[in-house]
């Protein structure tokens, strides 16, 4: 079936550096656009980062811009979520999103979530 | 950016009863607007795209509307499954597409 998994959540000092990874599978991943969504403890729910089908095209959150660096291999199917000068803020839970249509088309949504990982920042 | 305004943040009400909830946007996003439940402890799930399309199994008593800057997601006769919390989120332009603040809907 469609399945995202995300993975590679923990506990990281203010500063650090962690690398989330979440894997496809049951679609044709280099179709879809992938997006990342988190969620602190308590609250609403943000919107991180997109990459495009084909990995060309990228765009962050000013929260996260300059820290965070997106990228997919489409010969494996995974997207990769690499977090830098991590912030008691990035406290959250991490989803993998994707788009529920193909290519460059994001305004149908997102039809296919993972069941997150947790990311927590603390000294 | 846009700016989402989503009310109320909480509500309750019994099953069988009509639920309203409205999005407002701080610009014309069209019809580009997405709609979500979630579950204590679950991912979120897409109900509605495009204002008022109906993702695919997703029961009929969810209803979307509105265009411009104004928007509502109606569920009529509240089951017992959808207590949960909703949000919208605007998917206009570049990013980013943000979401609203979320309404709990809560047993009465």
């Amino acid at each position: 079936q469609v399945q995202l998994v995300e993975s590679g959540g923990g506990v990281v000092q203010p500063g650090r550096s962690l690398r989330l990874s979440c894997a496809a599978s049951g679609f044709t991943f280099n179709y879809y656009g992938i997006q990342w969504v988190r969620q602190a403890p308590g609250k609403g729910l943000e919107w991180v980062v997109v990459i495009s089908y084909d990995g060309s095209e990228k765009y962050y959150a000013d929260s996260v811009k300059g820290r965070f660096i997106i990228s997919r291999d489409n010969t494996k199917n995974t997207l990769d979520l690499q977090m830098n000068s991590l912030r008691g803020e990035d406290t959250a839970v991490y989803y993998c999103t994707k788009s529920a249509r193909t290519y460059g088309v994001y305004y149908d949504g997102m039809d296919v979530w993972g069941e997150g990982t947790t990311v927590t920042v603390s000294s | 950016d846009i700016q989402m305004t989503q009310s109320p943040s909480s509500l309750s009400a019994s099953v069988g009863d009509r639920v309203t909830i409205t999005c407002r946007t701080s610009e014309n996003i069209f019809n580009y607007l997405s709609w979500y439940q979630q579950k204590p402890g679950k991912a979120p799930r897409l109900l509605i795209y495009r204002a008022s399309t109906l993702q695919s199994g997703v029961p009929s008593r969810f209803s979307g509307s509105g265009s411009g800057t104004g928007f509502t997601l109606t569920i009529t006769s509240l089951q017992i499954e959808d207590f949960a919390t909703y949000y919208c989120q605007q998917i206009y332009g570049m990013p980013p597409w943000t979401f609203g603040q979320g309404t709990k809907v809560e047993i009465k």
